[in-house]
């Protein structure tokens, strides 16, 4: 079975900061890797993704991650955050790319970007 | 280009009545997966159903919780004899489910039990 750890349930940060959410997942088969954010009262919109191939991924809102396999991790970056990146981000994992299998999630990190 | 539709998005029921909530797929998706968050908790799996098919519901309730993906029209879990645990934001994704595109969410049902 899959599982996927965040090891941080806050990040509080000041604008234009970087910063780094922390994604650990385990798996006894390959798994995909994927970054969702949600707004408060909204669905989840995806970062990011991981299928194969370079293992930097870029997303959007200037967003990326690295799948580390040694490490099983896919920590999701930014150089430089704003205000509008306040949010809830969720690493999750699937083991199919084509996403006919369930996504298994973490429990969330919560990013509050301060002025 | 219309994404996933959910209704409600706001839905408040007394414990023991039934709850039904809707979810459209976006144009040409046929892969429907229902997944819920409950206060400060990620998403978990509920189920995921092809056209008239459930092909896995590993994650729903043995009790009281149903899902129907039909021909014809959107995807519905029922919830029955709800109770005050069953509060929580129900989401439904879709996808093609053949192609390398990823799950699409809809804005949730958010589920209030008196």
């Amino acid at each position: 079975a899959q599982s996927v750890t965040q090891l941080d349930s806050q990040v509080p940060v000041f604008e234009e900061a970087p910063v780094e959410l922390r994604c650990n997942y385990s798996s006894s088969v390959s798994v995909y890797l994927f970054w969702y954010v949600q707004y408060p009262n909204q669905g989840l919109q995806l970062l990011l993704k991981y299928l194969s191939g370079s293992t930097l991924v870029k997303g959007i809102n200037g967003f990326e991650a690295e799948f580390n396999k040694s490490q099983t991790s896919f920590h999701l970056r930014k150089p430089s955050v704003h205000i509008s990146d306040t949010a809830e981000y969720f690493c999750a994992v699937s083991t199919t790319p084509y996403n006919t299998d369930k996504l298994i999630f973490g429990t969330g990190t919560r990013l509050q970007v301060f002025p | 280009n219309a994404g996933v539709m959910q209704n409600p998005r706001h839905l408040v029921r007394r414990r023991g009545q039934e709850a039904r909530l809707r979810c459209s797929p976006m144009k040409g998706h046929s892969h429907v997966y229902w997944y819920r968050q409950l206060p400060e908790e990620g998403l978990k799996f509920m189920v995921y159903l092809q056209k008239e098919n459930i092909i896995d519901e590993s994650g729903m309730p043995k009790e009281r919780f149903s899902a129907e993906f039909p021909k014809e029209g959107p995807s519905i879990l029922r919830i029955q004899q709800v109770v005050r645990g069953d509060s929580a934001a129900y989401f439904c994704a879709s996808s093609r489910g053949d192609s390398n595109q990823p799950q699409h969410f809809g804005d949730g049902t958010r589920l209030s039990i008196l």
